[in-house]
């Protein structure tokens, strides 16, 4: 079947702007995940979703950053004036169930001028 | 402060050659995972460990986790170049109230021919 997909792969934006990103998890898991990876780095997690309830954001890392996941499937990360420390991959992931093996999506990679 | 440690973070090793990747966390977890990250690629993932002594193995590749010591290892033998990559190992700490997995700093692995 279809594996994790994340859109757009690729996103440019003026220091300040609005941006969104989104997930579409492997149909059927419960578990969704978002990370950060600045390069070479590992990623760092964002948030967790399991179903449409979010139940971890400890890893936001202010609150310009802001996740949601209202059917318990697509998610969305949305980002408010985007600051160039905002440059990095945003990965999502999935499983199936609360805990196990993550399915990563391709990333988008963010770019903040 | 939860960390996971690599060790080494840059490896390069003839074709042929064995070696042992290794990496070390400070939180109690039984459970531990290792991704394999291809350059401007996502992360695939190589092996799920999910109790003390486990150990997987599928090719050239064969992982190992000893929860006493808070210590997996990811074994190389006989290297070959399609190897080529960066390995992270993560460690699954959801047993402690949270939802996070915590990635590891990834060893930078380049197999010469």
């Amino acid at each position: 079947g279809a594996g994790v997909s994340q859109s757009p792969r690729y996103k440019v934006a003026k220091r300040g702007q609005d941006v969104a990103l989104r997930c579409d998890p492997i149909s059927g898991h419960v578990s969704l995940f978002w990370y950060q990876q600045a390069l070479g780095q590992g990623p760092e997690f964002l948030t967790y979703f399991q179903n449409e309830a979010q139940l971890d954001k400890s890893g936001l890392p202010s609150d310009r950053f802001f996740a949601e996941r209202p059917e318990g499937s697509v998610s969305t990360l949305k980002i408010q004036r985007t600051q160039q420390e905002d440059s990095a991959v945003y990965l999502c992931a999935s499983s199936y169930g609360v805990l196990g093996e993550q399915f990563f999506g391709p990333g988008t990679r963010l770019t903040v001028l | 402060e939860l960390k996971v440690e690599q060790n080494p973070l840059f490896l390069s090793m003839q074709e042929g050659k064995n070696y042992t990747i290794y990496c070390n966390y400070s939180t109690t977890s039984d459970r531990l995972y290792w991704y394999r990250q291809d350059p401007g690629k996502s992360l695939e993932s190589l092996f799920v460990l999910l109790s003390n002594g486990a150990v997987k193995q599928e090719g050239r590749l064969m992982a190992s986790l000893d929860t006493k010591a808070r210590l997996s290892t990811l074994h190389i033998t006989a290297a070959v170049h399609d190897l080529s990559a960066t390995y992270f190992c993560a460690v699954d700490i959801t047993t402690s109230g949270t939802y996070k997995y915590i990635f590891g700093t990834g060893t930078r692995l380049k197999v010469l021919a």
